[in-house]
């Protein structure tokens, strides 16, 4: 599969734990969209990298919340002291960039986060 | 702020039957609009955008400025049309493409 490719696909942790989940784009694509997704909601933007630079954080990310892309290929999220508020699946996009609505999103399958 | 609402969670039609998923935005801006699928147990996927005034698997969306909507349409739905419908708004002045979702509408189409 030369998709989007999200690691881990699931997990449960305990409330105080931090967790990273990865991302892996598809190859030679600049653009890595991070978004959450909780249950019944449609997804809603976390953050966005240009090659390594992230151009964008939403202002409903807490400082609990922290991503990278290192090289411009992988990217990882990071939550410190999880709540139980943080249960929701988080979905990672990678895209080859583009004008407007020239770009195209390639979504993976996420990573079900669940906070006892 | 930008805002995306899908009035019905569910959808149910039989086969052969028009179906309309219902959107509404409110953005200040010029905006761009999308149509978004989940198929069961498959990846979010894009299904057609508004700039491209293009037909996907049979469904067509046209972007009403007037009554801020982007309804999503198709004349005789198909059982493998079953699936979870998401609209999303790109703001113009986007660098990137930081889309705003609705909230989805699930579209059961009976045999």
């Amino acid at each position: 599969d030369t998709g989007v490719s999200q690691d881990p696909r699931h997990k449960i942790t305990k409330r105080g734990q931090n967790v990273t989940f990865r991302c892996d784009p598809i190859s030679e694509h600049n653009r890595l969209y991070w978004y959450r997704q909780t249950l019944g909601q449609g997804p809603e933007f976390l953050t966005y990298f240009q090659n390594e630079a992230q151009l964008e954080k939403s202002r409903l990310l807490s400082d609990r919340f922290s991503a990278e892309r290192p090289k411009g290929s992988f990217s990882t999220l990071e939550i410190q002291r999880t709540e139980q508020g943080d249960s929701a699946m988080y979905l990672c996009a990678s895209s080859s960039g583009g004008q407007g609505t020239n770009e195209k999103l390639f979504f993976g399958s996420g990573t079900q986060l669940s906070v006892l | 702020a930008q805002r995306v609402t899908q009035p019905e969670k569910l959808l149910s039609v039989f086969k052969g039957a028009p179906v309309e998923l219902k959107c509404n935005y409110s953005y200040s801006g010029s905006p761009e609009l999308f149509w978004y699928v989940q198929y069961s147990r498959q990846r979010l996927q894009l299904l057609l955008r508004h700039i491209s005034r293009e037909s996907i698997k049979g469904f067509t969306a046209d972007l009403n400025k007037g009554e801020t909507s982007f309804h999503l349409k198709k004349p005789f739905a198909q059982e493998e049309d079953s699936a979870m419908y998401y609209c999303a708004l790109r703001s113009f002045n986007n660098a990137g493409n930081m889309l705003t979702f609705g909230g989805g509408t699930r579209l059961m189409v009976k045999p």
